[in-house]
C-alpha cells in the first residue's frame, strides 16, 4: 500500500503571505511526484511533474522541489493572493516491478484559504 | 485548448439502479484513467486504457466495468449501485508516451440514495 501524505490538511493566510505545504510519499519505486491545484467545480490543474532528485520547478509565485531520497517535496507560494485560495494535491506514481502504467496515488490535500 | 470533458457533470440515481459516466479526452490522447473520490477522502485510482486496452486496475468493484472505445472516450458502467457509491468520478488523459502528465476533466458528481 502507497501512502502519500500532506500537511497541513488546510492552512488559512493573510494576503501578501508566503506559505508553504509538505507531502510525503514513498522513497522506493518512485517515478514521479505531480503537484495539482483544484478549485471547487473544476477540473484539477496540473502545476508540476517532477522525476528528479533534486527537481526545482517554478511557475510565477509558485515553486516546487522534491526530494526522492527521503521521500518529500515542498510547494511554495509567495505573495499568497486570493485567487490562489484552492485545494493542492500531490501524487504520486510508481514504477514498482520495472513498468508504470501513469496510476496516481493521492494525498488527501491541502486547503488553502488566502484572505484579503 | 481542448480539455477532457465529462458527462453528466451531475448524476442522481437510487439504489440498486445502473448509471453511466462518459469520459471524452483530450484530442491525441489514447490513455484514459477513472479515479473515484469519495466524501472526505482522497481519489482513488479505479482503472485505465491505453489503445482501447486496459492497462491497470485499482480498487474497482466488480459491479463495476469501463471501456475505452475506437474514438478513445471511455464509459465507467455501474451497476446495482449502493449509497457507498456516490462519490465524484474523474477522468484523466494523457499521451501514451507521456502517461505520467495527465489532465483531468471537471468530474461526475454521482448520488445514489
Amino acid at each position: 500500500i502507497l501512502n502519500v501524505e500532506q500537511s497541513p490538511q488546510s492552512l488559512h493566510v493573510q494576503e501578501g503571505d508566503s506559505t508553504n505545504f509538505t507531502c510525503s510519499f514513498p522513497s522506493s519505486n518512485f517515478y514521479a511526484l505531480h503537484w495539482y491545484r483544484w478549485e471547487t467545480a473544476k477540473s484539477p490543474e496540473a502545476l508540476f511533474v517532477m522525476t528528479l532528485n533534486g527537481d526545482e520547478k517554478k511557475k510565477g509565485r509558485i515553486s516546487a522541489t522534491l526530494n526522492t531520497k527521503e521521500g518529500y517535496s515542498y510547494l511554495y507560494i509567495k505573495g499568497s493572493q486570493p485567487e490562489d485560495s484552492a485545494t493542492y494535491l500531490c501524487a504520486f506514481t510508481s514504477n514498482a516491478g520495472g513498468t508504470s502504467y501513469g496510476k496516481l496515488t493521492f494525498g488527501q490535500g491541502t486547503i488553502l484559504t488566502v484572505h484579503p | 485548448a481542448a480539455g477532457v470533458i465529462q458527462s453528466p457533470r451531475h448524476l442522481i440515481k437510487e439504489k440498486r439502479e445502473t448509471a453511466t459516466l462518459k469520459c471524452y479526452p483530450i484530442p491525441r490522447h489514447d490513455t484514459v484513467y477513472w479515479y473515484q473520490q469519495g466524501p472526505g477522502q482522497d481519489p482513488q485510482f479505479l482503472i485505465s486504457f491505453y489503445e482501447k486496452m486496459q492497462s491497470d486496475k485499482g480498487s474497482i468493484p466488480d459491479r463495476f466495468s469501463a471501456q475505452q472505445f475506437s474514438d478513445y472516450h471511455s464509459e465507467l458502467n455501474m451497476s446495482s449501485l449502493e449509497l457507498g457509491d456516490s462519490a465524484l468520478y474523474f477522468c484523466a488523459s494523457s499521451r501514451g508516451d507521456r502517461y505520467y502528465e495527465q489532465y483531468f476533466g471537471p468530474g461526475t458528481r454521482l448520488t445514489v440514495t
